[in-house]
């Protein structure tokens, strides 16, 4: 069983409104990710780490932004909301043995 | 550079009936391949990954995938449907040792009782 979390799996906010989603994952691995997927779409990866103080853009610009600064833990944050940021973001994390990435719940967002 | 083509976007049969969803890749390194599954609502969940090993891979709830580096592909099958198996299906590209990770547009399978 995969232990990475998704904090909230829904979440319907005000345009303007500054949000984050968590996500953490307890079996230690490095490497972290942050996808975008809408509705009946392709998964885009969107951020990712390679560790501790790492965060690098991924192949679809957002306006979203991430830290790392524990291993565990891999928040995303919006500024500012807008309407075309609703969507469902998936994180992730794979590393050590594992070469598959494991993935959360998602966070499905509206905003409205 | 790395793609993946999932080959359809829609598949349907019928419960008791083969399955087949096709996914062809292309990649400058030894790549590693996988398939995952989303049921509505939910998280992924990996079903099985080829990583130069065997080239025929068994996955969880009886589905298979076999690599063929000569036609670049790497179909999922399963010998009989389930309602159950009613889901998106995503191929998935990676580098060995490599980083980013490909996920083809997903190919949507309904089962009809």
């Amino acid at each position: 069983e995969a232990d990475i979390y998704q904090t909230p799996r829904y979440l319907v906010i005000g345009t303007g409104k500054k949000i984050t989603l968590e996500c953490s994952q307890t079996m230690g691995h490095d490497k972290m990710y942050w996808y975008q997927q809408d509705p009946g779409m392709e998964l885009h990866l969107i951020h990712y780490s390679y560790g501790v103080n790492s965060t690098e853009k991924g192949d679809l610009s957002s306006e979203s932004t991430v830290s790392r600064i524990r291993t565990e833990h891999f928040p995303l944050t919006l500024e500012s909301a807008r309407p075309s940021h609703t969507s469902q973001y998936l994180c992730a994390s794979s590393g050590g043995r594992h070469t598959e990435a494991f993935f959360g719940q998602g966070t499905r967002l509206t905003v409205v | 550079a790395q793609s993946v083509t999932q080959l359809d976007s829609h598949v349907s049969v019928s419960e008791g009936t083969p399955v087949l969803l096709r996914c062809n890749y292309s990649s400058s390194y030894s790549p590693s391949l996988f398939w995952y599954v989303q049921h509505p609502n939910k998280g992924l969940q990996l079903l099985l990954k080829y990583t130069s090993a065997a080239t025929l891979v068994k996955g969880i709830n009886g589905f298979e995938a076999e690599f063929k580096k000569s036609e670049t592909s790497f179909h999922l099958t399963k010998p009989s449907a389930h309602m159950s198996d009613a889901a998106e299906y995503f191929c998935v590209v990676s580098e060995t040792g490599g980083f980013k990770t490909i996920f083809g547009a997903g190919t949507r399978l309904f089962v009809k009782a």
